[in-house]
């Protein structure tokens, strides 16, 4: 079965610092994966997707993902954290098996310290 | 383009009553997608349309559930005999048709309260 793990359920940084927010994969065929963020009360909104080519994609807001195929990974990564940030970051991947549903992990919260 | 839009935002309901949703997609997207939210949890997937066809169903969806896309453009998500467990933030989403690899773009939700 497609699914995704996102290992840590909250991951604190300081303003300013790097962040990684994780995703590890499983799938069979090639991955399609994709970054969410979801502010308080509100819908999803999409980040960013890998599909194939350069492993290092770029989306929205200064973030950035590397997909590393050997080790099944998908982490969300931004070189300077800002307040703002803080919000839930769901990792998704569309099934393959036959179907065009999104699979979601658990998410991770991410909080930002002035 | 003006996302997708879903009504209402928040509906509070006694237990037993039947609630529905309603979800307008981004134009000329041809699939749409609903799911379900618990607080602390990802997004669950419901079911999604193709035009107007319902191509799959989770299990999650009981026969107290039902959703239609009649004519191929907004949707409606009907719960019949509302339970407490079905208090949840009912996200409806859409994307284009063409592609393995298409965003799928979600609306604000509707927040469900059963009491």
């Amino acid at each position: 079965a497609q699914s995704v793990a996102q290992p840590e359920d909250q991951v604190n940084v300081a303003e300013g610092n790097p962040l990684t927010v994780k995703c590890t994969y499983s799938v069979s065929g090639n991955p399609y994966l994709f970054w969410y963020v979801q502010y308080p009360n509100r819908g999803l909104q999409f980040l960013l997707k890998y599909i194939t080519g350069d492993n290092l994609v770029k989306g929205s807001y200064g973030f950035e993902a590397e997909f590393n195929k050997s080790q099944t990974s998908f982490h969300l990564k931004k070189p300077s954290a800002l307040v703002s940030d803080s919000a839930l970051y769901f990792c998704a991947v569309r099934d393959t098996s036959g179907t065009y549903k999104y699979i979601f992990g658990t998410g991770t919260r991410l909080k930002v310290l002035a | 383009d003006t996302g997708v839009s879903q009504d209402p935002r928040h509906k509070i309901t006694k237990r037993g009553q039947n609630v529905t949703f309603r979800c307008d997609p981004i134009s000329e997207h041809n699939r749409l997608y609903w799911y379900r939210q618990t607080l602390g949890q990802g997004p669950e997937f419901l079911t999604y349309f193709q035009n107007e066809a319902q191509l799959e169903k989770s299990r999650l969806l009981s026969d107290r559930f039902s959703a239609e896309r009649p004519k191929g453009s907004f949707s409606t998500l009907e719960i019949q005999r509302t339970e407490q467990g079905d208090s949840a933030m009912y996200l409806c989403a859409s994307s284009p048709g063409q592609g393995l690899g298409n965003t799928i773009y979600f609306g604000e939700g509707s927040w469900l309260t059963v009491v």
